[in-house]
């Protein structure tokens, strides 16, 4: 089966540019996640998606950061705008069961540089 | 906000040595996952341990829960120049299972 699939894989823009990352997950999962690793830190959680409704979004630093789902199926996260701390490699993962005993498939990331 | 340390943050060792990383908090875990991640991609699951005291063994490399479900460790043997790379632990809870929680780290690196 198909993986995880992000796009871009990176993307340069300036403060207070918008951007638009997305994510294709495997067919069929219903759990999408959204997370993130800023330079130096661990990776730290965004938000879930269970079909297109957003299970927990606790993790969103700011309203800068809008995350959908339209339709349960690919997701987009947009930053608006961009700040220099946004920078860092955002990682999107899916899973069959959002119950964590069955481990999730992640994508390859988009490294997001804000300059 | 709990908080999962792994040491070491950095191991180097020999091919055909055995090596050993742990992942430590003061929180319990419902389940914790091991994964591996090589640079430019993301994390990739290695296994999943959900029990108490559990191990699980997949080829060269073990891996226990503590039987309180605060602790991990991942211990490889004989390890080979493909086993390098940066190793994570993550952990979910009861009350906010689709949210993992990440350790730091420990890259290994393997030489021939």
């Amino acid at each position: 089966e198909a993986g995880v699939t992000q796009f871009p894989s990176h993307s340069v823009i300036e403060k207070g540019q918008t951007v638009t990352l997305r994510c294709d997950p495997i067919s069929g999962h219903d759990n999408l996640y959204w997370y993130r690793r800023v330079m130096g830190k661990e990776i730290k959680f965004l938000l879930h998606f269970v079909k297109e409704s957003k299970q927990d979004e606790s993790g969103m630093p700011n309203n800068r950061f809008l995350a959908e789902r339209t339709g349960g199926t690919y997701s987009t996260l947009k930053v608006q705008p961009a700040e220099l701390e946004d920078s860092g490699v955002y990682f999107c993962a899916s899973s069959q069961t959002g119950t964590g005993t069955f481990g999730y498939t992640f994508g390859s990331g988009t490294r997001l540089t804000v300059v | 906000t709990q908080l999962l340390e792994q040491s070491p943050q950095f191991l180097s060792i020999q091919e055909g040595e055995n090596l050993t990383v742990y992942c430590n908090s003061s929180s319990v875990f419902s389940s914790l996952q091991w994964y591996r991640q090589e640079p430019g991609e993301g994390p990739v699951l290695l296994v999943t341990v959900v029990t108490g005291g559990e191990v699980k063994k997949l080829k060269r490399l073990t891996f226990q829960f503590g039987d309180a479900r605060k602790d991990s460790s991942l211990h490889i043997t004989a390890a080979q120049p493909g086993d390098t790379g940066l190793y994570l632990c993550a952990g979910a809870t009861t009350d906010s299972w689709g949210k993992l929680q990440f350790g730091a780290g420990t890259q290994v690196v393997v030489t021939p």
